[in-house]
């Protein structure tokens, strides 16, 4: 069965770098792409952008763009999202999302439990 | 970017009714259209895409209807499990954008 799962959650200072992992099984990695989706406290989702598993294509939103680096590693399967120059509007719960396109993103179909990040002084 | 407007932002319903919830996109979206369901504390499950078509495992009181800018997400007789916020997702161009969601209770 398909199974994303997540690394733990991380507590940074503004100004800090975090990269979450997000580890696949139960299916072909490069045969999809992933979407990393966060959600800031009691609000709603937001799509920061998405990776092809097969040729490490990206697009990502503007909001972040330039502070976000998306990747993967092919041989162990693992999506990776490192988000740059945080601050206190990035804390959130980020979401990786397996694509069903390896082409272009479109919409999730399994998701990942989620990795809280909270930045504080 | 493409905004998604849900209604309404909540409703209760009584446990067997039919619940429909709303999903409008500032501009034509084809049919590139997701469905989401969230618990609290919860990661989202995928329960449509394409507008209409249901992801596999999902019960068969959900479906969904739309096309161009409107779509609607039904449940046809409500559970208690099916407490959640509900999120539309247009995926015909980026970015990628969601609705507000909708909180569903039970009355």
């Amino acid at each position: 069965q398909v199974q994303l799962v997540q690394s733990g959650a991380e507590v940074k200072r503004p100004g800090a770098s975090v990269k979450v992992s997000c580890k696949a099984s139960g299916y072909t990695f490069t045969s999809y792409g992933m979407n990393w989706v966060r959600q800031a406290p009691g609000q709603g989702l937001e799509w920061m952008g998405w990776i092809s598993g097969y040729n490490g294509d990206t697009n990502y939103a503007q909001k972040v763009q330039g502070r976000v680096t998306m990747t993967t590693d092919t041989s162990t399967s693992t999506a990776y999202m490192e988000l740059r120059s945080l601050r206190s509007g990035d804390t959130a719960v980020y979401y990786c999302a397996r694509d069903p396109s390896a082409l272009e993103s479109s919409c999730p179909d399994y998701w990942g439990q989620g990795t809280l990040v909270t930045v504080s002084s | 970017d493409i905004q998604m407007t849900q209604s309404p932002s909540s409703l209760s319903a009584s446990v067997g009714d039919r619940v429909t919830i709303s999903c409008r996109a500032s501009q034509g979206i084809s049919s590139s259209l997701a469905w989401f369901q969230q618990k609290p504390g919860k990661a989202p499950k995928s329960l449509i895409y394409a507008a209409s078509s249901l992801q596999s495992g999902v019960p068969s009181r959900f479906s969904g209807s739309g096309y161009g800018t409107d779509f609607t997400l039904t449940i046809s007789s409500l559970q208690p499990e099916d407490v959640a916020t509900y999120y539309c997702q247009q995926y015909n161009s980026y970015p990628l954008t969601f609705g507000q969601g909708t909180r569903l209770e039970i009355k």
